[in-house]
């Protein structure tokens, strides 16, 4: 199964801006949108970007995606306690006919 | 609102079977795609497979053929999955859900399931 890489650690303080990166391929990010989730401790993923860069209702314009090729990134801007999480991208993938994803990126807010 | 509800816990033998269900509210059940996703301890998110909750077509990963079932009662709206001859790596939260949006849109709490003799 094809897999999506991301970092597995990211950090920055109140404020920053940060960014997580995702890597993928042709069969998926290459021709597929990319879906972004925040994952609290012991909580399902929650839906953050879907589409291209679209935010369910609720989620704050602090959340914004952009891809290029085979790589997407999110980007979390006036960095904010709340926001320390694990990360996870998603795309659909052509070749499985369903969704792979990344391993996910631990996002400390120092 | 979209509402997914799962149980909480459950604890199966190795070589067991597992039945796993998750009861939809708040859409029209047999309007979308409904899927399940695996996360073992800190390991990625894995996807197993959907249904077409209206049609019953079903689409299993590779890494699950022939171990995985997946159906729905429509008159219950509940998706159900199964999962065959357990094994220790089986041990995880199984997730179901909702393709509302694009795909896998909204999540159920999970159901956290432990193999072990």
């Amino acid at each position: 199964q094809s897999v999506l890489t991301q970092p597995p650690s990211a950090s920055g303080t109140p404020g920053q801006r940060v960014t997580i990166s995702c890597s993928g391929s042709s069969s998926n990010i290459g021709s597929n949108t990319v879906n972004w989730y925040q994952q609290l401790p012991g909580t399902a993923p929650k839906l953050l970007i879907y589409g291209h860069n679209q935010r369910p209702s609720g989620v704050p314009d602090r959340f914004s995606d952009s891809r290029s090729g085979t790589s997407a990134s999110l980007a979390i801007s006036g960095l904010q306690s709340e926001d320390e999480a694990d990360y996870y991208c998603g795309a659909w993938d052509d070749s499985l006919n369903g969704p792979v994803f990344g391993g996910g990126t631990k996002l400390t807010v120092l | 609102q979209v509402q997914l509800v799962q149980p909480g816990a459950e604890v199966k033998k190795p070589g067991a079977s597992l039945k796993v269900s998750c009861k939809a509210s708040g859409f029209t059940f047999t309007n979308y795609n409904m899927h399940w996703v695996r996360q073992a301890p800190g390991q990625r998110l894995e996807w197993m497979g959907w249904i077409n909750a209206g049609s019953g077509n079903t689409k299993y990963s590779q890494m699950f053929q022939g171990r995985v079932t997946i159906t729905r009662d429509t008159s219950a709206s509940t998706v159900y999955l199964e999962l065959s001859s357990l094994r220790s790596e089986d041990t995880a939260v199984y997730y179901c859900a909702v393709s509302y949006i694009g795909w896998c849109d909204y999540w159920g709490q999970g159901t956290l399931v432990t193999v072990s003799s």
